[in-house]
C-alpha cells in the first residue's frame, strides 16, 4: 500500500540553524514521484520540487536541498540558514505513475516548521 | 496568468444546507481533483475527473458530488453538509501526457476554501 511518513510533527528552531525534515515512503510501484510543498500561513499550496524514481542525483536550490535514498525509501528535505519566512507547513507528496493510475497524490500529515528570529 | 481559483475563500454554513465551491482553471487542463486537508492527516483525495464528463471518488467521496459539464470548471457539492466536513478543500488541474498520466506528474493547485460547518 502506498504511504507517506513525516514523523517530525513539529520542528522549533533559530534564525541561521540548518534544519531537515524527513519523509519515508512506500510504495509498491517502480516508478513514482515524489514531491515537496510548502503550506505558509496564508494557507495556499506551492510547489516545490519533483523527483522520479529513476533519478536519486540529490538537488540544491539555493538553501534548500533534497536528499533521496530508494535504499532507505527516503526523501528529506533541508534547510540551510534558516529565516523566518521559512515557517510554513510542509508537506511530503508520492504519486504512482507508470500504471497509468489516477494520479492521486499522497500526502504526509505534514511537519509544522517554526524558525525564530 | 495560468491560475487555479477556488471560491469562496472562506464559508461558515449550517448543518444540512446544500453549498457548491466551485473550481475553475485556464489552462485548459484535463485532469482536475479535489483534496481536503484535516490536521495531522495530510491531504486526501476526494474526487477527480480525466475529462469533461468522466469522474471518479478518491478515497474520501462520501458526502460529496462533483460534476465536469465544462474542461474549465469542477465544482464541488456537499448536498447536506455536516460537521465533519469541516476542513480545509483544495482545488487542483494538470495536463495529461501519454496513458492518462499527468504530465511531468505536476498538478497546480487553488489557494484553498476553508469551510466550517456548524
Amino acid at each position: 500500500a502506498q504511504k507517506v511518513t513525516q514523523a517530525q510533527t513539529e520542528i522549533s528552531v533559530v534564525e541561521k540553524e540548518d534544519v531537515t525534515l524527513d519523509c519515508v515512503y512506500e510504495t509498491r510501484d517502480t516508478t513514482y514521484y515524489l514531491f515537496w510543498y510548502k503550506q505558509p500561513p496564508s494557507g495556499e499550496l506551492v510547489f516545490l520540487i519533483r523527483r522520479n524514481s529513476f533519478d536519486e542525483q540529490n538537488e540544491i536550490s539555493g538553501r534548500y536541498s533534497w536528499n533521496f535514498q530508494k535504499s532507505t525509501s527516503s526523501f528529506n528535505f533541508t534547510i540551510t540558514a534558516s529565516q523566518v519566512v521559512d515557517s510554513a507547513v510542509y508537506f511530503c507528496a508520492l504519486s504512482e505513475g507508470a500504471s497509468g493510475g489516477y494520479n492521486k497524490l499522497i500526502f504526509g500529515a505534514g511537519t509544522r516548521l517554526a524558525v525564530h528570529p | 496568468e495560468a491560475q487555479v481559483t477556488q471560491n469562496p475563500r472562506y464559508l461558515i454554513t449550517v448543518t444540512g444546507k446544500k453549498l457548491t465551491v466551485t473550481c475553475s482553471q485556464n489552462m485548459n487542463h484535463e485532469y482536475m481533483s479535489w483534496y481536503r486537508q484535516d490536521p495531522g492527516l495530510g491531504l486526501r483525495q476526494i474526487y477527480y475527473s480525466m475529462n469533461v464528463e468522466v469522474t471518479d471518488k478518491g478515497d474520501v467521496p462520501e458526502g460529496y458530488k462533483v460534476s465536469r459539464k465544462e474542461k474549465r470548471n469542477f465544482p464541488l457539492i456537499l448536498e447536506s453538509p455536516s460537521p465533519n466536513q469541516t476542513s480545509l478543500y483544495f482545488c487542483a488541474s494538470g495536463r495529461l501526457g501519454g496513458q492518462g498520466t499527468v504530465a511531468k506528474n505536476i498538478q497546480y493547485f487553488g489557494a484553498g476554501t476553508r469551510l466550517s460547518v456548524l
